[in-house]
């Protein structure tokens, strides 16, 4: 079936660079999409979202972008810091169907000091 | 703590036993959701309940799986007859159903399942 996955299991970056985790997903009917922190032992931690009527948002130090044409979405984190280490997930509604949200397989992002 | 939490964090259990897992949503959350999430992998989706009502439970594992929401607060998770591959951490999410998509999901910290 369908399915969201992200394109790198794992991502190194220097403390203090910014980080880009990238996403595809192939549900066309999906129209809202959010991206998730999880640390090791916890459970997802909302990051931040995004509606299909939009390209970008911005949040703290974070900003999404979504790309339809490509089925893309990618997540930007400014500045990282050590606290930044976890994996990150992107998950996709469906258009809003019965199953809540559909999970990629994530991205460990680890920061070098 | 006002979050979503669940019961037990952890247990280990003989292959065969029963386990049954617990989770208190946010209280004005209405929608109630179980996942099951294996080492490296996201969370796969298992079942939601809107308010007392199951509304989807095709995607649960199979008839040894099986999830309750009595009063529409908390709800139950039960795996009969565990097997090794059941050892995962089952993740408990609540939303608040408003108008037409899906919104945030609000996870806890998940109830983590090691069948001997």
């Amino acid at each position: 079936g369908e399915s969201v996955g992200l394109h790198l299991p794992t991502l190194s970056v220097q403390e203090g660079d910014n980080s880009i985790i990238n996403c595809a997903y192939s549900n066309s009917a999906s129209d809202y999409f959010i991206w998730y922190k999880q640390e090791s032992g916890k459970g997802p931690q909302f990051i931040i979202d995004i509606r299909s009527n939009m390209d970008k948002r911005q949040g703290q130090r974070v900003t999404v972008l979504l790309n339809k044409t490509v089925k893309h979405l990618s997540l930007q984190i400014a500045a990282t810091q050590p606290g930044d280490s976890a994996v990150y997930f992107c998950a996709e509604n469906g258009g809003g169907g019965a199953d809540g949200l559909t999970f990629g397989k994530g991205t460990h992002l680890i920061i070098q000091p | 703590d006002t979050g979503v939490s669940q019961d037990p964090r952890h247990k280990i259990t003989k292959r065969g036993q029963n386990v049954t897992f617990r989770c208190d949503p946010i209280s004005e959350h209405n929608r109630l959701y179980w996942y099951r999430q294996t080492l490296g992998q996201g969370p796969e989706f298992l079942t939601y309940f809107q308010n007392e009502a199951q509304l989807e439970k095709s995607r649960l594992l199979s008839d040894r799986f099986s999830a309750e929401r009595p009063k529409g607060s908390f709800s139950t998770l039960e795996i009969q007859r565990t097997e090794q591959g059941d050892s995962a951490m089952y993740l408990c999410a609540s939303s608040l159903r408003a108008g037409g998509n899906t919104g945030e999901l609000f996870f806890g910290e998940g109830s983590r399942l090691t069948v001997l």
